[in-house]
């Protein structure tokens, strides 16, 4: 597509359920970043994929936390027995290059999903 | 440790007059240095970069920033604010000798421009 594309835009969840994002990055991309920003706040890391490849993971803040990215394209960001302090603005960016490489390649972001835990 | 220091939650300023939205970085290796705009509802969108050479980047809707490796500032600059600026400015660096994945973010500056 002409953008990266992330689903839902707003998801609602009580605290304990299982949550889903997903991340349709712009074709060919090969880089691929999960963002949390919390309200008033910048972007905070939290994992990178480069194709299928899970290369740093160093940001997801608890073990209920997953990513995945199987086929090297669309990404999927799962969150487990979600509690009050997940809720946040998820962003996925992505990028043309590879990271280590080219670290000057710009990321474009999506629109992001915004989680509100109660 | 990788940071990104935006001193001002807010700036305000007239339309026509100039701009600056402060952005200080402090990275252990030779930065590269961005700025994104954030829309509401929208994701961030890229404005300009910092790679090498020319300290004065151009980027785009006729923003500039300044490269000052002595003060490590990367100040975002425009001569003529427009209303239709106003939105949330994010400063970011990327460190060229480590974490090659990692952008590193600002808090966010709300660049309010009045009519």
């Amino acid at each position: 597509g002409a953008g990266v594309s992330q689903s839902p835009r707003y998801k609602v969840a009580k605290r304990g359920q299982d949550v889903a994002l997903r991340c349709d990055p712009i074709s060919g991309h090969v880089s691929l970043f999960w963002y949390q920003q919390a309200l008033g706040q910048g972007p905070e890391f939290l994992t990178y994929f480069q194709n299928e490849a899970q290369l740093d993971k160093s940001g997801l803040p608890s073990d209920r936390f997953f990513a995945e990215r199987p086929e090297g394209s669309v990404s999927t960001l799962k969150i487990q027995r979600t509690q009050q302090e997940d809720s946040a603005v998820y962003l996925c960016a992505s990028s043309l290059g590879l990271s280590g490489s080219s670290g000057a390649n710009v990321l474009t972001f999506g629109a992001g999903s915004r989680l509100t835990v109660l | 440790a990788q940071s990104v220091a935006q001193p001002e939650d807010q700036v305000n300023v007239a339309e026509g007059n100039p701009l600056t939205v402060k952005c200080t970085y402090s990275v252990s290796g030779n930065p590269y240095l961005f700025w994104y705009v954030q829309y509401p509802n929208r994701g961030l969108q890229f404005l300009l970069k910092y790679i090498t050479g020319d300290n004065l980047v151009k980027g785009s809707y006729g923003f500039e920033a300044e490269f000052n490796k002595s003060q490590t500032s990367f100040h975002l600059k425009k001569p003529s604010a427009l209303v239709s600026d106003s939105a949330l400015y994010f400063c970011a660096v990327r460190d060229r000798s480590r974490d090659f994945n990692k952008f590193y973010f600002g808090s966010g500056t709300k660049l309010n421009v009045k009519p």
